[in-house]
């Protein structure tokens, strides 16, 4: 595999469940991201670390949980989602944050129900 | 703070028909300027970029010039196909990236 990729491409969630969403990165990179994209608004950034350690939280409510436990890997946790949480969950990541080119994956589609 | 701003979609154009999509940003220093690149079922993809003032960023027959005095990184082609059919995202990077709500084009046969 190449790039980044991200697993399940599709899931679909009860508000009572708990769901992980995996990202993994085969650039060397030391940076990774969540981004939520919604339709007709701005891609938001959710998270982001360097070097396995948080460097951003944008005031994302607790329902979602990131974990990375390498530079390579990164999780999204979901736990009693809201029908609004439904959207394309973007992982991306860069040789470092917030400077360099970001390469994307190919999300995963997240329906609430 | 800043920010970028896009033409809202979508944009239908025919086969062969020039394309320009409308960005402007607003910005507290000297960004980096991109364009991303997202086709169905698949995550943005760079297209092009532009590090300084006046400097044209091109690819696959699209460009885009970095224009500061108009604050603006219209992005064209001269001639869409519809393999060019996709959400095109126009951002900035200062300290983090900034992305537009992005621009759907439907190219026609």
């Amino acid at each position: 595999e190449t790039g980044v990729t991200q697993t399940p491409r599709h899931l679909v969630m009860g508000m009572t469940n708990k769901k992980s969403l995996k990202c993994e990165q085969h650039l060397g990179h030391n940076a990774m991201y969540w981004y939520k994209q919604s339709a007709k608004k701005p891609l938001e950034l959710m998270f982001v670390y360097s070097l396995e350690e948080r460097v951003e939280n944008n005031s994302v409510p607790s329902r979602f949980s990131p974990e990375c436990p390498n530079s390579s890997h990164l999780f999204l946790h979901l736990h009693t989602l809201q029908p609004e949480d439904s959207a394309l969950y973007l992982c991306a990541s860069s040789q470092g944050p917030g400077k360099f080119e970001q390469y994307f994956g190919p999300g995963t589609r997240l329906t609430v129900t | 703070g800043d920010s970028v701003t896009q033409m809202e979609g979508p944009v239908t154009l025919s086969e062969e028909a020039f394309l320009t999509i409308n960005c402007t940003y607003t910005a507290t220093g000297y960004p980096s300027l991109f364009w991303y690149v997202q086709y169905p079922g698949e995550g943005l993809q760079l297209l092009l970029k532009a590090t300084k003032a006046d400097d044209k960023g091109s690819n696959k027959g699209f460009e885009a010039t970095y224009r500061k005095e108009t604050t603006s990184f219209h992005l064209e082609k001269g001639s869409v196909q519809v393999s060019d059919s996709a959400v095109y995202f126009c951002a900035l990077r200062f300290n983090k990236f900034y992305f537009g709500s992005g621009t759907k084009l439907n190219v026609k046969p």
